[in-house]
């Protein structure tokens, strides 16, 4: 049972550069969440998708565009990386409302 | 108001010691308040959650007290061991809502 898979694991870009992180589940869940994590900021919401179909902004969603692609998988796109965008990111799932949230190992982005 | 604030920022115990981590929080709304242990290269994995509709709940060496008129809640680790050393972040959220706000986090370290 793999539960929540992100790739890639790590990615250097330039100013400038865009690029997708993938995240897929296993785990049949409705919602879908990408977080960024911060040294002392802990983990601040991007976006989400409560269900298939459906996306919404977080706390921090400028610079960044998300896609349900299904049910299973929720990609986070950077059209014009910065270097304020350098942060571990991460993808989680969870079945729904009243439920914990399942993470991913993360995705270490560093833009130069 | 969707603040959540948390302490110590980090945390040095001996093995056997008990570890204590604090958390507080303002807005009344929330009503799951989990608790997330992350290790070096992997992501938040859910270690015990309350609901204010109890004082303490207790997993194994794992237990939360909540204090709902203080809106405080916190993590005790019984018989510390160097395999709990680790980043440790409480979360809050309200049922029904998408969003979990995270605490910065706490990095423990249980000296053998």
């Amino acid at each position: 049972n793999a539960g929540v898979t992100q790739t890639p694991k790590f990615q250097v870009l330039k100013t400038g550069q865009s690029m997708t992180l993938q995240c897929a589940q296993d785990m049949n869940h409705n919602s879908m969440y990408w977080y960024r994590q911060d040294p002392g900021m802990g983990l601040r919401l991007i976006y989400y998708s409560a269900s298939e179909g459906t996306t919404d902004k977080g706390e921090v969603p400028n610079g960044y565009n998300v896609s349900r692609l299904n049910k299973r998988e929720f990609s986070l796109r950077l059209e014009s990386a910065a270097p304020s965008q350098t942060s571990v990111y991460f993808c989680a799932s969870r079945d729904g409302n009243n439920s914990p949230l399942h993470f991913g190992n993360g995705t270490r982005l560093t833009v130069t | 108001q969707q603040q959540v604030k948390q302490s110590p920022q980090s945390l040095i115990v001996q093995k056997g010691g008990i570890s204590i981590i604090n958390c507080a929080y303002e807005n009344t709304a929330f009503d799951y308040f989990p608790w997330y242990q992350q290790f070096p290269g992997k992501g938040p994995a859910l270690l015990i959650a309350i609901r204010p509709d109890v004082s303490e709940k207790k997993e194994g060496r794992f237990t939360i007290s909540f204090n709902k008129s203080a809106k405080q809640f916190s993590l005790h680790i019984m018989d510390s061991q160097p395999g709990d050393s680790a980043t440790y972040f409480c979360a809050a959220s309200k049922s029904y809502g998408q969003n979990f706000v995270f605490g910065p986090g706490t990095r423990l370290s249980v000296l053998p």
